[in-house]
């Protein structure tokens, strides 16, 4: 079936640096890879998103690649605050034309050290 | 925006007993909605995909005879933990999205539920 695989688990940094997380999926099918920040208890917050038709997306500090020969993609976080310490998921989803199922990674939990 | 609303947000209930979250999109049809599980500092699992009018479709692993779940409009789904033991103690989130070609999805609040 489908899978995400999802790189590091854990992840600490320096307020200031930039933070690096990776992703690979197993679904060629795949056209749409969101990445959520989630809160203990809370739930996941869309942060960014990228379609397949294209190889990157940014917004302000965040940004993402996507290598669909490859089959991964990656979540860039510059100059890191200690409000982005969170953990933090990517997915996934299918064909759109079918139910478009969501499948999320293991998470990586980011620590930004002030 | 869409949203969608999760009740109850949390839960106990004794051994044996069953229990019934609901997930109602507010201001969107949704046919189709999705039901996760997280454990503890784990991922989302999916669990099943809710389609309404119709029977869900279960992912692998996953007991449909003891995670019942109903869609019967287009606004609600529901999960019904069903003789519940301590190892379904969890945190359950419901998902959707407002058509079919729209790729944007929205998250219910979820609903922890304890076993005891």
């Amino acid at each position: 079936g489908e899978n995400v695989e999802q790189h590091p688990s854990t992840l600490s940094v320096q307020e200031g640096d930039s933070a690096v997380i990776k992703c690979t999926y197993s679904d060629s099918a795949s056209n749409y890879f969101p990445w959520y920040k989630q809160e203990l208890g809370k739930r996941p917050q869309l942060i960014i998103d990228i379609r397949s038709n294209v190889g990157e997306k940014k917004d302000q500090r965040i940004a993402v690649t996507l290598n669909k020969t490859a089959k991964h993609f990656s979540l860039h976080i510059t100059e890191t605050q200690p409000e982005d310490s969170a953990v933090y998921f990517c997915a996934a989803m299918g064909s759109i034309s079918n139910t478009g199922k969501l499948i999320f990674g293991q998470g990586t939990t980011l620590q930004v050290k002030p | 925006g869409a949203v969608v609303s999760q009740h109850p947000s949390w839960v106990i209930c004794k051994s044996g007993t069953s229990v019934k979250i609901e997930c109602r999109s507010l201001d969107f049809q949704a046919t189709t909605m999705f039901w996760y599980r997280q454990f503890p500092k784990q991922s989302l699992m999916l669990m099943a995909t809710s389609n309404e009018g119709s029977k869900a479709t279960y992912e692998q692993g996953v007991e449909k005879d003891k995670f019942l779940i109903n869609h019967a409009s287009l606004t609600l789904s529901t999960l019904t933990v069903t003789s519940a033991h301590p190892e379904d103690s969890s945190f359950y989130i419901c998902s959707a999205r407002e058509n079919i070609g729209h790729y944007g999805y929205t998250f219910g609040s979820g609903t922890r539920l304890t076993v005891v």
